[in-house]
C-alpha cells in the first residue's frame, strides 16, 4: 500500500531487551522523523532525518538509536528498553525542505514491562 | 521550550465557534496545526510562517501573530467532525535562518462537539 507504514503496531517486550520499530514510506520524501507521545507532553521529537545517512537528535534522543541507509526506511531502535520508554511511537514524513506538512504513520504502541 | 496552548479543553454545541491559542516563548519561523483523533495518527491542517499571515481551511482558518510568537486556531460553525485533540507545532528561527522541520509540540487542546 502506499503511504506510510509502521511495524509491528503493538509490541510489548521486557526491560533491557533490545527493540526497533519499523518505518516505511513509498513517497520517496526526503524527510522523516520519530515522535513519541505521552499523556501530559504531547508529541515529542527523538530523532529526525533529511536524507539517507543524515540523521540528528531532536528532544529526547537518550536511549534511542536510528540508522537510514535507505530514503524509505527509519528503523528506530531502543538498545536497552527501559519503562519509561512505553509510549505510542509515530514516525512522519516529509517530501519537501523546511516548514511543510507532515505525514504521520499509524503508530506502534510500546509497553516495555 | 514546549509552546503553551490554550485551553486545555473545549466542549462546544454543533455551529457554534471555537478559538485555541499557542504561545511560544522564543521568535519563530513557523506554526504548524495538526488534529488527531482518539487512537488515530495527527493529521496536518495547516502551517504558517513568519509574516503574520492568516490562513483558511473550509471553516478552519488560523493567524500567526510574529510580533507576540503567538499563533490562534478558529473553528467556525463547528461539526461532529471537528472532535479531538489539536496541536501546535513551532519551529523557532536557526542560526542559519532556514527551516528543518523540527517541531517542538503543544501538550493539545482537547475538543468536543456535541449534537
Amino acid at each position: 500500500d502506499a503511504g506510510i507504514t509502521q511495524s509491528p503496531r503493538y509490541k510489548i517486550t521486557e526491560t533491557g531487551r533490545q527493540v526497533t520499530l519499523m518505518c516505511h514510506q513509498t513517497w520517496s520524501h526526503s524527510y522523516m522523523f520519530w515522535y513519541r507521545q505521552d499523556l501530559g507532553h504531547g508529541l515529542r521529537l527523538i530523532y529526525y532525518s533529511a536524507a539517507a545517512d543524515i540523521t540528528d537528535k531532536g528532544e529526547v534522543p537518550d536511549g534511542y538509536v536510528v540508522s537510514r541507509s535507505k530514503t524509505e526506511n527509519f528503523p528506530l531502535t531502543l538498545e536497552s528498553a527501559t519503562r519509561s520508554q512505553t509510549s505510542v511511537y509515530f514516525c512522519a514524513s516529509s517530501g519537501r525542505y523546511g516548514a511543510h506538512e507532515q505525514y504521520f504513520g499509524p503508530g506502534t504502541r510500546l509497553t516495555v514491562t | 521550550q514546549q509552546p503553551v496552548q490554550s485551553p486545555q479543553a473545549v466542549i462546544l454545541r454543533e455551529g457554534e465557534d471555537a478559538v485555541i491559542n499557542c504561545s511560544s516563548s522564543k521568535a519563530l519561523y513557523s506554526v504548524h496545526w495538526y488534529r488527531q483523533k482518539h487512537g488515530e495518527a495527527p493529521i496536518f491542517l495547516m502551517i504558517l510562517l513568519k509574516g503574520g499571515e492568516q490562513k483558511g481551511h473550509d471553516k478552519i482558518s488560523a493567524s500567526f501573530n510574529e510580533k507576540k510568537q503567538q499563533s490562534s486556531l478558529y473553528l467556525t460553525a463547528s461539526q461532529l467532525s471537528y472532535s479531538g485533540t489539536y496541536f501546535c507545532g513551532t519551529e523557532p528561527f536557526n542560526a542559519g535562518g532556514t527551516s528543518y522541520g523540527k517541531l517542538t509540540f503543544g501538550q493539545g487542546t482537547i475538543l468536543t462537539v456535541h449534537p
